[in-house]
């Protein structure tokens, strides 16, 4: 399977404590983007990277978060301290980085906090 | 603050006939339009996209219509099978990527 590949599906955990998802893209794909859904929700986008570099963060993107892909290839999506607001599905997404490429998306991480 | 509107969180069409999908977008400098098409437990999976040079792409089975005055899209699905009930998300591209809140699509065999 060729497709985007997002590290572990679910994750339960404790509010207060450190997460981390891992995020495999599409190998010839120098964009990777994470999003963040809740239930009725689309999508939202939390930040992009054209290969290492991380171009853009939204504002839900918080202090406790922080991600990185640190060799162009693999993503990791670290969440500190977590909270209840915390839950969501995150979904990764990669494409090519030139022209009108649509993203194409793993199957996502989904957080629970207790 | 919403850049992209789907208005219609459900669509139950029969088996056979269009199903017609909508969504308004509020930003005039979106140049790039997508539908993304959603199951239960699995992320989006991309179906058709359109650029604002545009104003209709098709593949098989799937139309997308662009209106750049109305700053509207639509997904033409036709005929519509049991196998395209889902849930269906238009995104809209500018320095980043915004997306609808979504349509369940019910075909009913």
């Amino acid at each position: 399977d060729t497709g985007v590949s997002q590290n572990p599906r679910h994750k339960i955990t404790k509010r207060g404590q450190n997460v981390t998802f891992r995020c495999d893209p599409i190998s010839e794909h120098n964009r990777l983007y994470w999003y963040r859904q809740t239930l009725g929700q689309g999508p939202e986008f939390l930040t992009y990277f054209q290969n290492e570099a991380q171009l853009e963060k939204s504002r839900l993107l918080s202090d406790r978060f922080s991600a990185e892909r640190p060799k162009g290839s693999f993503s990791t999506l670290e969440i500190q301290r977590t909270e209840q607001g915390d839950s969501a599905m995150y979904l990764c997404a990669s494409s090519l980085g030139q022209g009108y490429q649509p993203q194409h998306f793993g199957d996502g991480t989904r957080l629970s906090i207790l | 603050d919403q850049q992209v509107k789907q208005n219609s969180p459900s669509l139950s069409v029969q088996e056979g006939r269009i199903s017609i999908l909508n969504c308004d977008y509020t930003n005039s400098m979106f140049d790039y339009f997508l539908w993304y098409k959603k199951y239960p437990a699995e992320g989006p999976t991309f179906l058709i996209s359109i650029s604002s040079i545009k104003d209709k792409n098709e593949d098989g089975r799937f139309t997308v219509f662009l209106n750049k005055s109305a700053k509207h899209l639509s997904l033409h699905i036709v005929p519509s099978q049991p196998g395209d009930s889902a849930v269906y998300f238009c995104a809209a591209s500018g320095n980043q990527f915004y997306f609808g809140t979504g349509t369940s699509l019910t075909v009913i065999p």
